[in-house]
């Protein structure tokens, strides 16, 4: 069966900070991956998502970057966090364009 | 108007009543719609997929597709209090799934 997984769980940086989240897939090739974010309150909104290696298409504007180093690793990264960033970060994935999505655990993220 | 739209609530009901959430979308959003719920703190579950007109049911759940309308609800029967938690609507566009903002569902004994 098909899991996924992202980490660390829980993070509190400074701004100014650098970040690096991962996530990685396990039971299936190729997936569809996905970053997305939820501020506190609010709803998920897609910030980038990679239909293969090297393949990263952003959704909005921010500080954040986002990397797929290998088939089934997803990396978001910044360089200088904003207060701004703080929310909770959910990795996904989907086996093609119309199927279910699954999400990691969850990221949360607290810039002071 | 937004992709997905949803009330964010909250919907209180009584145990074992039945919930009724809604959610409506615009001409951006087609094909396969979704429903997910997501306890507070913890990441979004897949409860149901409906991808056709009518209505699908899974156990206590029953989702209903009205594509002429535009609208995509979730019933929940014989509610608990352990379904309390954001409900989650979600459709297709361009290949992306779009999510609405949720609906707080609060279910009193």
């Amino acid at each position: 069966s098909q899991t996924i997984h992202q980490w660390p769980a829980t993070l509190v940086q400074p701004v100014g900070s650098p970040l690096s989240l991962e996530c990685t897939v396990e039971g299936t090739s190729n997936p569809n991956l996905y970053w997305y974010r939820q501020a506190a309150g609010r709803g998920l909104q897609l910030l980038f998502y990679s239909v293969g290696i090297g393949q990263i298409s952003s959704e909005v504007p921010q500080n954040l970057s986002a990397s797929r180093p290998q088939d089934r690793q997803f990396i978001l990264s910044s360089k200088k966090l904003l207060l701004s960033d703080s929310g909770f970060y959910l990795c996904a994935w989907d086996s093609g364009s119309g199927n279910t999505i699954y999400f990691g655990e969850g990221s949360w993220l607290t810039v002071v | 108007q937004k992709e997905v739209e949803q009330n964010s609530g909250p919907l209180s009901v009584p145990e074992g009543a039945i919930a009724s959430l809604n959610c409506t979308y615009s001409d951006r959003v087609s094909q396969s719609f979704f429903w997910y719920r997501q306890y507070s703190g913890k990441s979004p579950e897949l409860i149901m997929s409906i991808y056709s007109n009518g209505d699908k049911e899974d156990g206590r759940f029953t989702a209903q597709l009205n594509k002429a309308s535009q609208y995509v609800s979730l019933l929940i029967r014989d509610s608990q209090p352990s379904d309390s938690a954001t409900y989650l609507c979600a459709g297709v566009n361009t290949d992306k799934l779009i999510f609405g903002t949720g609906t707080r569902l609060q279910v009193f004994p």
